[in-house]
């Protein structure tokens, strides 16, 4: 079936600090990558749509200078958390659709982060 | 209200038994459906998509309710490795961005 990895599957850095997580189709194409993000006890939430070779459209509510993303290829696409602080502490999980495969949406692992 | 509403439990259910729950959406103008399964620390897994005529996978059966705006999960003959949370997933109207529900947590006991 469809793979979605992310790296790095954990991290640890110092507030102020920037970070890059990458979110890579395996074995299809992905015209379009989802990130959530997800905090403890609670429903993952989108924060933006990542398209190749255009801007993400970003949920209301999500600073798009703070949270950078990028989709310069069809099988990856990286989000950027600039300047993290403790409240940016979460799990983000990407997610790809399959545009062979309809609206179905296939999850990434995720990325633990925590800012100290 | 919360585009996506589900009952967080947890439903405690004992091995080998039926345990059902709903899901509640608001935007009558929503066209996909699916249940997800998550596991603790883990991302989420399609455990199935949700049909209008109702369909079953298994021990798992999903039905859609269109005009009351729920869909539910039936799983018969209840295993250990059902634990889970699942979470309720509909599609907005305009594109295909994912909404989710809080999630059900099931816990099967032996």
């Amino acid at each position: 079936g469809a793979v979605v990895s992310q790296h790095p599957s954990w991290v640890i850095c110092k507030s102020g600090t920037s970070v890059k997580i990458e979110c890579r189709s395996l074995d299809f194409q992905a015209t379009t990558m989802f990130w959530y993000r997800q905090f403890p006890k609670q429903s993952l939430m989108l924060m933006a749509t990542s398209n190749e070779g255009s801007k993400a459209t970003y949920e209301q509510g999500v600073e798009k200078d703070k949270f950078l993303i990028n989709h310069a290829s069809l099988t990856l696409s990286t989000l950027t958390v600039t300047s993290a602080h403790p409240e940016d502490s979460s799990f983000y999980i990407c997610s790809a659709r399959d545009g062979g495969r309809g609206w179905t949406q296939y999850f990434g692992p995720g990325t633990r982060l925590l800012v100290l | 209200r919360k585009e996506v509403e589900q009952d967080p439990g947890p439903f405690n259910v004992p091995e080998g038994a039926t345990v059902a729950f709903n899901c509640t959406y608001s935007n009558s103008a929503s066209q996909s459906f699916f249940w997800y399964r998550q596991d603790c620390r883990k991302e989420p897994k399609l455990l199935m998509s949700v049909y209008s005529s109702g369909n079953e996978d298994g021990r798992f059966t999903a039905q859609l309710n269109r005009a009351s705006q729920y869909i539910s999960l039936l799983i018969r003959d209840s295993k250990l490795s059902d634990s889970a949370t699942y979470l309720c997933v509909v599609n907005r109207a305009a594109g295909n961005k994912l909404t989710f529900g809080g999630g059900t947590r099931v816990l099967v006991k032996p």
